[in-house]
This record gives C-alpha cells, sequence and structure tokens, in this order.
C-alpha cells in the first residue's frame, strides 16, 4: 500500500530555533500534501494545503510567516516552523495523496523548551 | 460545508463483543466517507471508504462500516473485538470545494476490555 515517511518522529530543541520537518511519499507521487496539527486528545487540524510547484494554501488563522511549506517536488514536502516557542509544541501530521484516498505520515512531536 | 459528528467521546467494549463507533454526516451531494485509526504517537491509517455501490463497506483488520443514505450515518462495526482495536477511531468526509481536503470529525476513543 501507499507509504508516507515523516522525518523526524521526535524533536526537542529551545525556544528561538527553526525546525524542519519533512514528509515523503515512498512509492506514489503525490500531486497534493496536507499538514496537520494536532493537540492532546483532539483531532487534527488542517493547517495548509500544497500542490507540487505552487504556493501552499493556508487554512484560516494558521500563519505563513510562521508555518513555512514547500513541495518541491511529487514526493517531498517539507513545513518548517520557524522561531519556534512553546506554544508550537504539538505533534504535526503530513498526508499525501495522488487519489483518495489520503495517506497519513507517522507524525513529529514537536517539544519547544 | 460538509461536516461529520462523532458522538461518542469514548466507547468501552468487553473483547470478543461486537463493537460499533458512530458517525453521522452532513454534505451537499453524494457524500465521500472514510474511517481512519490513531494509535498513540502515530499518524492515521486508513480503514475503508465509501463512495457509492453496497451500503456495507468492507476494510482492513475485520472492520466494516454501513452507510445509511436515510439516518446519514456511516457507523464502523466489528462483530469481534480484539483488545489491540483499542486506539483513536476517526471518521472523516471529503469537502467538495478547494482541493477535496478530508475534515475529521472529533475522534472516539475505543477501549477494548480484555
Amino acid at each position: 500500500g501507499a507509504v508516507v515517511s515523516q522525518h523526524p518522529s521526535w524533536v526537542i530543541c529551545k525556544s528561538g530555533t527553526s525546525v524542519k520537518i519533512e514528509c515523503r511519499s515512498l512509492d506514489f507521487q503525490a500531486t497534493t500534501m496536507f499538514w496537520y496539527r494536532q493537540f492532546p486528545k483532539q483531532s487534527l487540524m488542517l493547517m495548509a494545503t500544497s500542490n507540487e510547484g505552487s504556493k501552499a494554501t493556508y487554512e484560516q488563522g494558521v500563519e505563513k510567516d510562521k508555518f513555512l511549506i514547500n513541495h518541491a517536488s511529487l514526493t517531498l514536502s517539507t513545513l518548517t516552523v520557524t522561531s519556534a516557542h512553546p506554544e508550537d509544541s504539538s505533534f504535526y501530521i503530513c498526508s499525501a495523496r495522488a487519489a483518495q484516498p489520503q495517506h497519513f505520515g507517522d507524525g513529529t512531536r514537536l517539544s519547544i523548551l | 460545508a460538509q461536516s461529520v459528528a462523532q458522538p461518542e467521546d469514548q466507547v468501552n467494549v468487553a473483547e470478543g463483543n461486537p463493537l460499533t463507533v458512530k458517525c453521522t454526516y452532513s454534505v451537499s451531494g453524494n457524500p465521500y466517507l472514510f474511517w481512519y485509526v490513531q494509535y498513540p504517537n502515530r499518524g492515521l491509517q486508513f480503514l475503508l471508504k465509501y463512495i457509492t455501490g453496497d451500503n456495507l463497506v468492507k476494510g482492513s483488520y475485520g472492520f466494516e462500516a454501513e452507510f445509511n443514505k436515510s439516518q446519514t450515518s456511516f457507523h464502523l462495526k466489528k462483530p469481534s473485538a480484539l483488545v489491540s482495536d483499542s486506539a483513536l477511531y476517526f471518521c472523516a468526509v471529503r469537502d467538495r470545494g478547494r482541493d477535496d481536503k478530508i475534515i475529521f470529525g472529533k475522534g472516539t476513543r475505543l477501549h477494548i476490555l480484555p
């Protein structure tokens, strides 16, 4: 089946650091990739949608300068959390799709000290 | 706008008993529905989907879901629960607007009691 790889699984860093998370579709070409954020015991909140070669579309309330998304190829998208602060600590999950359904990575647990 | 509702935060079932996790939907047009499962500190795994055709959809790990148009429901079911089925389950619908993104319900935590 379709596999989405997300790296790293865990990140712990100091406040003010920028953190990059990678999302790769390993056995299919993803025309669209999605980035979600999940708070403890809550559902997934869609942050942005990216199509290869074009700018990401951000959901309302998500700061595009804070969460930089690059979708440079059909198999790779990156999310960079710039100048991270403790309130950015969360579980970030990427998803990739060629056709339905969407397939998900295993998530990245980000902890900002 | 498309949406799904999961009325139960948590469901407890004894091992070996049948389980049901409820989901209702609100869509314009024909619904495109999904069930996903999430284990601790993991991403989501696809279980099954309904697009069209038979109202009873069979999926992974012995799960199935019944699409009921009159009740606008898409409940997830399994005839005999396993302890390993304990996880967080999300019902979802495709938003036919921009990018066909998936909209998730709030999730239902399933506890299978040994």
